[in-house]
Order: C-alpha cells, then structure tokens, then sequence
C-alpha cells in the first residue's frame, strides 16, 4: 500500500475484554514500532520490530500487553483483559531503519493514522 | 519513558511570525527528528539532524542540534495558519523515542 494502514481505527471494549489492533506496514520496511498516546502526551514507545523479532520490548507496560510480527510484514498488538488505563490512541510506525540508525537513508519512520481505543 | 522535553509546552504567535521550539535530551543520539502532528492521530516527518551535525534547513525549516548541550531547536519563519499543530522531537539510537511535544497556534 501507499502507507501504513492500522485497523481498526476506533475500538470499543468493554473492561476486561481481549483486543486485537493491526498494522500494515509499507512494503518492504523492516523495523516496525508500536506507541500509544494519551491526550495531551507525546507518543510512548511500546515496542519494536526489526524483521520478525521483537528488538525492543522495553515499553510494553505488562504482561497483558504483547505484540507479534509472524512474517516480518503485518503486525498485531494485543491487548488481554482490558482496563479503561488502556484507552489511548495506539500508533504504529515502519521505516527501512538500519540497525542503530546509523546512515541518513531510510531513517524516518511512517506512522499510521492510529487506533483510537476506549475502554468503558 | 519519554527521553525528550520540549519547551513550551504551548505556544501561540501571530501569522507571519517565526516559532520556536525546544527539545532537551537526556543520552547520547545518533540523530534527532522532528514530526509534526495533526489532531491527534499520525505523525508526520519533517526533518532530521545526525549527531555530527549543527544546522540543518529545509524550506522555512531549521533545525539547530548542540550535542555538548544535548538540545535542539525547530525554528518556523515566516508562520501560517497551515503551521498550526503539534511538534514533538524524537531521538534516535535503539529505537525512535518522543517527548512531550509543542503545541503551537498560528493565529490569522
């Protein structure tokens, strides 16, 4: 596709339920990123991709939190029983990124437009 | 965690104006960047500075990296209405980290 594509772009759950959020990266992007961002904040890094495996998953807050990248294209992040602390806008982001950014090509990351997530 | 802090956290200025905004950092980078974004869903890049470099322009953009300060500017000329939205600095080693962002208001 012409950029990165994140489905659903409005989640409504009920508390304690389980979510599914998808990203679409662009074609050939290596490194994929999840954030999540609540009103107000700048973007909070969740984790990251580099092929198929997690390089970084530092920011995943608990263990109900867990993201997978099977074949190193679409990625899904999972919410397990879900709170109303959840409710952000997740925000996913794919670049060509060389591993430690070294370089000037391929640097920026493309985000998506976001899934906006409300738990009641 | 966030790794940047932008300055001011909301700034509002006159169209025509310049705008300015900071960013301070806490550990060493291999580059800094700086998107903008609207209403709150998805970023958009705006440009990128390596940590060997000073300045860097692109159009009414530039962008000013001091590594012994560990701090960065975004200086806007010549603000539109256009501009208005919010500016967040990201730094970059293992991974892409943001701060807080600016929001800034061009007032027609």
């Amino acid at each position: 596709g012409a950029g990165v594509s994140q489905t659903p772009s409005n989640k409504v759950t009920e508390k304690g339920k389980y979510v599914e959020l998808r990203c679409d990266p662009i074609s050939g992007h290596t490194a994929l990123y999840w954030y999540r961002q609540s009103l107000g904040q700048g973007p909070e890094f969740l984790i990251y991709f580099q092929g198929t495996g997690a390089a970084d998953d530092s920011g995943l807050p608990n263990d109900r939190f867990f993201a997978v990248r099977p074949e190193g294209s679409v990625s899904t992040l999972k919410i397990q029983r879900t709170e109303r602390g959840d409710s952000a806008v997740y925000l996913c982001a794919s670049s060509l990124k060389p591993r430690n950014w070294v370089g000037e090509n391929g640097t920026e990351a493309f985000f998506g437009q976001g899934t906006r997530l409300t738990v009641v | 965690s966030q790794q940047g802090e932008e300055d001011p956290q909301a700034l509002s200025i006159q169209e025509g104006e310049n705008a300015t905004m900071n960013c301070s950092y806490k550990t060493s980078i291999n580059n800094l960047q700086w998107y903008r974004q609207n209403s709150g869903r998805g970023l958009v890049h705006l440009i990128l500075i390596r940590s060997n470099e000073r300045e860097k322009h692109s159009g009414r953009l530039r962008v000013t990296l001091d590594t012994s300060k560990k701090s960065s500017s975004l200086l806007i000329t010549a603000s539109r209405a256009a501009d208005t939205a919010s500016y967040f600095c990201a730094t970059a080693r293992q991974k892409l980290v943001f701060g807080q962002g600016t929001r800034l208001t061009i007032n027609p």
